[in-house]
């Protein structure tokens, strides 16, 4: 079945260091979704890119969308403590209901 | 409202038991979902309903059952679960227009003993 890579799958990070997760299909996504899941928590919605090329910011948080469609990055400046989490990319391939989630990349911030 | 509520919370069971988890949503959405979350490991989609019909269901097992009895409310029926099935259940819900964010929510930890 079709699936989204993501590397790294663990990150730690120093307070006020950034870090990039990735993410990667083989094939040409329709759109990507990017979550973040606090520990104990459910996954929260940050992001949707759509169009070749996408670049969205908030705040700290820089995504971007390939321009084939195929990879996206979530770049973190500055780490806070509050960024502890794991980050999730989800891509569709076909607009509609259908979500598949990436491994995940599990941040761990020292201070 | 953007909430999705789930119930219970947590729920251990035995193998033999039978049991049902509930979600509801009243943001308007028409496409309604079950993920199953084990720890440290990427939420898996198990079914999908919309407009209240089943539209995908990715080969899970008959031993859960969902059910969508309206617009509102998503049910999962468990039924002779295995200790393997212990996971955390999450629903979600979307808006069936352009916008394709899922809203999830707070989840049902299962424990099968």
């Amino acid at each position: 079945g079709q699936q989204v890579m993501q590397i790294p799958q663990y990150q730690h990070v120093q307070e006020g260091e950034d870090f990039t997760t990735y993410c990667n299909s083989s094939t040409t996504l329709s759109n990507i979704q990017w979550y973040k899941q606090r520990p104990g928590g459910h996954p929260v919605f940050l992001i949707q890119l759509v169009k070749s090329g996408e670049v969205k910011k908030q705040k700290r948080l820089t995504f971007q969308f390939g321009e084939a469609k195929k990879n996206s990055s979530l770049h973190i400046t500055a780490t806070q403590t509050t960024d502890v989490g794991t980050y999730f990319c989800a891509g569709q391939w076909a607009a509609g209901n259908k979500l598949t989630f990436g491994g995940g990349t599990r941040v761990l911030v020292k201070p | 409202d953007t909430e999705v509520t789930q119930t219970p919370k947590h729920l251990v069971m035995g193998m033999t038991n039978k049991k049902s988890l509930k979600c509801e949503q009243h943001m308007g959405h028409r496409a309604m979902y079950w993920y199953k979350q084990k720890a440290k490991k990427p939420p898996e989609l198990m079914f999908v309903y919309s407009y209240e019909k089943l539209s995908i269901n990715e080969s899970v097992p008959s031993r859960f059952s969902p059910e969508c009895p309206n617009s509102s409310l998503l049910n999962l029926h468990l039924h002779a679960l295995q200790p393997e099935d212990s996971a955390l259940y999450l629903c979600a819900s979307r808006q069936t227009s352009s916008t394709y964010e899922q809203y999830f929510g707070p989840g049902t930890r299962l424990t099968v003993t």
